[in-house]
């Protein structure tokens, strides 16, 4: 069974960068896609990007295009979200998820049902 | 635009059954989805995965008190012998063409 530790929580200051991990283990890294989700306080969830690993091509919801990086390692087996410009609306728990994959016929892979979820990670964005 | 709407609360009694409702865009009926339970201050849980035809698979673990269906785009979460550990946030979770779309929740509570 697919197991996902991340890293822990982080302050940080509006306008600089934070970099979540995501460690993998009991599976086949490139056999599933990661998805980054947050939730704010009091909020629902969010989803953010993805990367499906086989592919290398992340996606990324437009609401934080050009602001987020999602990546991967497969030697590590660990998945990075970045995300830059920090502002205080940024506070919130991220999460991340892992789902199979498939290939669509329009050129997409696209991850299916989150199976697996991080324990989240708290970014606090202060002053 | 893919969407999900969910109703923001449902209430039932200790021990019944409650119903909770994902609809989908309509022009994305045939779409399957996955629901999640987040319990209050935990992170979200995978319950299951729900086709269009009511056919779902569920994850390790998850109590047979658990179901789910589906009706054109309405896609159903049915949790029967309520216990007082269901009251929590349920999502649901839908996916096509690279991105995916949560629903805005909905919360249980037990009475």
């Amino acid at each position: 069974q697919v197991q996902l530790v991340q890293s822990g929580a982080e302050v940080k200051k509006p306008g600089s960068s934070v970099k979540v991990s995501c460690k993998a283990s009991g599976g086949i890294f490139s056999s599933y896609g990661i998805s980054w989700v947050r939730q704010a306080p009091g909020q629902g969830l969010e989803w953010m990007g993805g990367l499906i690993p086989l592919s290398g091509t992340p996606h990324y919801a437009q609401k934080f295009q050009g602001r987020v990086t999602i990546t991967a390692d497969e030697a590590t087996s660990t998945a990075y979200m970045e995300l830059s410009s920090l502002r205080s609306e940024d506070t919130a728990v991220y999460y991340c998820a892992k789902g199979r994959y498939y290939y669509e016929t329009s050129g997409y892979f696209t991850s299916e049902a989150f199976d697996v979820w991080g324990q989240g990670t708290m970014v606090t964005v202060s002053s | 635009q893919l969407v999900l709407t969910q109703s923001p609360s449902a209430s039932a009694s200790l021990g019944a059954s409650v119903k909770l409702t994902c609809s989908l865009s309509s022009e994305h009926s045939t779409y399957a989805i996955a629901w999640h339970q987040q319990q209050p201050q935990k992170g979200p849980r995978y319950l299951m995965k729900l086709n269009s035809d009511g056919s779902h698979s569920k994850g390790a673990g998850i109590p047979d008190r658990f179901s789910g269906s589906s009706s054109g785009a309405e896609r159903y979460l049915i949790i029967s012998s309520l216990q007082s550990e269901d009251e929590a946030d349920y999502y649901c979770q839908t996916w096509g063409a690279g991105i995916q779309v949560f629903g805005g929740g909905t919360k249980v509570t037990v009475l």
